[in-house]
């Protein structure tokens, strides 16, 4: 079984640019998770999705960030303009059912993204 | 106050020695627990389940202490290999809520 896979695993970009990050979730997985972890600081939630529904977007720092599951498949996090603050790990992870706790969260390598 | 708190660490120890961390929670709607281990540059990866009764998995030993609204691991006879960072995870599921600690960093010295 295919893993949680995001895309590109690194990316570095000049302040003012746009990135797109993607995450294919494990197939099946209904739940779809964004996180970041900046350097230093804690991971910290960004939205869930639950199919192509934003379940909770409160993590969302501000409205630079756009994040889209069409089809409720891949899941896209666009960050345009970047800053320099955006800089870190976005964590994508997928779950199959949250409720059950026996197979909680899922989560790919992670795109590390640098803003210069 | 974070919402779950853990002692970043780090804790530097000798090759087979016994160590435990804890992680506090505030919230007593939180559900359900986990630990997660993260290596270095790589993402996090789940290292067990948390239940109310306790359970063991090798040489790692989670507990569950909702009354004081904790949980713990506890890592015997360690190994280099256990190097990494501890993350705590605790679920609402009511509120969909996924919340992190900001983890504990092990080392282990030959």
């Amino acid at each position: 079984e295919a893993g949680v896979t995001q895309f590109p695993s690194h990316s570095v970009i000049e302040k003012g640019q746009t990135v797109t990050l993607r995450c294919d979730p494990i197939s099946g997985h209904d739940n779809l998770y964004w996180y970041r972890r900046v350097m230093g600081k804690e991971i910290k939630f960004l939205l869930h999705f639950v199919k192509e529904s934003k379940q909770d977007e409160s993590g969302m720092p501000n409205n630079r960030f756009l994040a889209e599951r069409t089809g409720g498949t891949y899941s896209t996090l666009k960050v345009q303009p970047a800053e320099l603050e955006d800089s870190g790990v976005y964590f994508c992870a997928s779950s199959q059912d949250l409720a059950s706790g026996a197979n909680v969260l899922t989560f790919g390598a992670g795109s590390r993204l640098t803003v210069l | 106050r974070k919402e779950v708190e853990q002692d970043p660490g780090p804790f530097n120890v000798p090759e087979g020695a016994t160590v435990a961390f804890n992680c506090t929670y505030s919230n007593s709607a939180s559900q359900s627990f986990f630990w997660y281990r993260q290596d270095c540059r790589k993402e996090p990866k789940l290292l067990m389940s948390v239940y109310s009764s306790g359970n063991e998995d090798g040489r790692f030993t989670a507990q569950l202490n909702r009354a004081s609204q904790y949980i713990s691991l506890l890592i015997r006879d360690s190994k280099l290999s256990d190097s990494a960072t501890y993350l705590c995870v605790v679920l609402r599921s009511s509120a969909s809520k996924i919340i992190f600690g900001s983890g504990t960093r092990l080392s282990i010295r030959p």
